[in-house]
Order: structure tokens, then sequence, then C-alpha cells
């Protein structure tokens, strides 16, 4: 069974600071790999996606993730934190195919400090 | 591009009432589109996936006939919420892959439905 563990509930940071969102999966073959975003009362956003190749992928709103096989993470980093980037963060696993099923993550809570 | 739109954003009716939430791909085509459940500050939880003209596939807990999927044509699926009940609401959220080709496509959200049954 596919699984997404998001160890951090909630997170701060100050604008400016950089930031980093831990993600960690199982999955039984090559995982397709995804980071959301989700602002109160919406949908969710794609923010980028890794399928295969390069494992740095990069994202819109300067967002990066590196895929790490061996320590099955898909970490989301940004260099530089602005205030509108508070929102729920969801990272996501799934396989092939558009008919493949999401599981996500529990999120993240970034709260941004001024 | 890429956008997928839901209709109502929010609704407020009472209790016994079938309530109808519409997700249409907008600027694509999609085969399968997905139905999804939040609840306040929690993950979203896959109820079925919508495949245009069959059945849809329910996931395991979810009352096929308490949620009722139509996937009509490749740009729309409906979820309809019949009989609601208090315990029926919640954030209900769907999207969608674009069709292109054989390559893996992401799912693109609705911005989400907020059903309270009073």
């Amino acid at each position: 069974a596919q699984s997404v563990t998001q160890p951090d509930i909630h997170i701060t940071v100050s604008e400016g600071a950089s930031l980093e969102l831990r993600c960690n999966y199982s999955y039984g073959a090559t995982p397709y790999l995804f980071w959301y975003v989700q602002s109160p009362g919406q949908g969710l956003q794609l923010l980028l996606k890794y399928f295969s190749g390069d494992t740095l992928v990069q994202g819109i709103k300067g967002f990066e993730a590196e895929f790490k096989r061996s320590q099955s993470s898909f970490n989301l980093r940004k260099p530089s934190v602005h205030w509108s980037d508070a929102a729920e963060y969801f990272c996501a696993v799934g396989g092939p195919g558009t008919a493949s099923k999401l599981t996500f993550g529990t999120g993240t809570r970034l709260q941004v400090t001024l | 591009g890429a956008v997928v739109s839901q209709h109502p954003s929010w609704v407020i009716c009472k209790s016994g009432t079938s309530v109808k939430i519409e997700c249409r791909s907008l600027d694509f085509q999609a085969t399968t589109m997905f139905w999804y459940r939040q609840f306040p500050k929690q993950s979203l939880m896959l109820m079925a996936t919508s495949n245009e003209g069959s059945k849809a596939t329910y996931e395991q807990g979810v009352e096929k006939d308490k949620f009722l999927i139509n996937h009509a044509s490749l740009t729309l699926s409906t979820l309809t919420v019949t009989s609601a009940h208090p315990e029926d609401s919640s954030f209900y959220i769907c999207s969608a892959s674009r069709v292109y080709g054989q390559g893996n496509q992401p799912q693109h959200f609705g911005d989400g439905t907020r059903l309270s049954i009073l």
C-alpha cells in the first residue's frame, strides 16, 4: 500500500528565511510525487511534480523539491519565504497514468511571521 | 491551462435534501476525474474515481448509493449527495487529469464545495 508521511504538522518561519518541508513516502514501484498548496477554503494548486529524470525539480513560486530514492523522501524547499506563502502544503504520491490514484500526506501548515 | 471549475462553491441545505456538485475541466478533456472529501484541518480522502462513460469506482467505506457519481462527458463529472444529513457536511474537492497522448499528467483541482447540512 502507498502512504505519505509529513512529519511536521505546523511550521513557523520568518519572512525572508529559508524553508524546508519534509515528505517521506512508501510506494511499491517508481513513485510519481507531487507537492500541492492549499489556501484556506480553496482547492489545491500544483507546485511541482516528479515523474522521472533530474531528481531536483523546479516548481512555481520559487519552490523546488529533491527526490531521494535512498531516503524515500521528496522534501520541498524555498530559499526565501514570502508572507503570501502561508498556507497548507500537501505531499502526494501516485503511479503512472492519468487514472492513477493519489495518496496525500496529512499536510503541513506554514505560518510566516513578518 | 488545465483549469478545473467546481460549482457551487458553497451550499447550505436542510437535512434530507439531495445536493448536486459539478466538476468541469474548462480547457482540457479528462477521461478520469476524482472526488475527494476533506474534513477541517485534515488531509484529502479519495472517495471515488469517476470514469467517462462508465461506472465510478468507489473507495472502501464510501456508500455508492449515498454519493452518486456521473461522468457523462469528457469535461463534466457530477457528485450527488443523496438525502444529505449533518454528518455529510464537509469540503468536497474534485480533480482531473488532462488526456495528453500517452504521457503522465498531474491532477488539477477545483476550488472545492463547502457543503453544510442543517
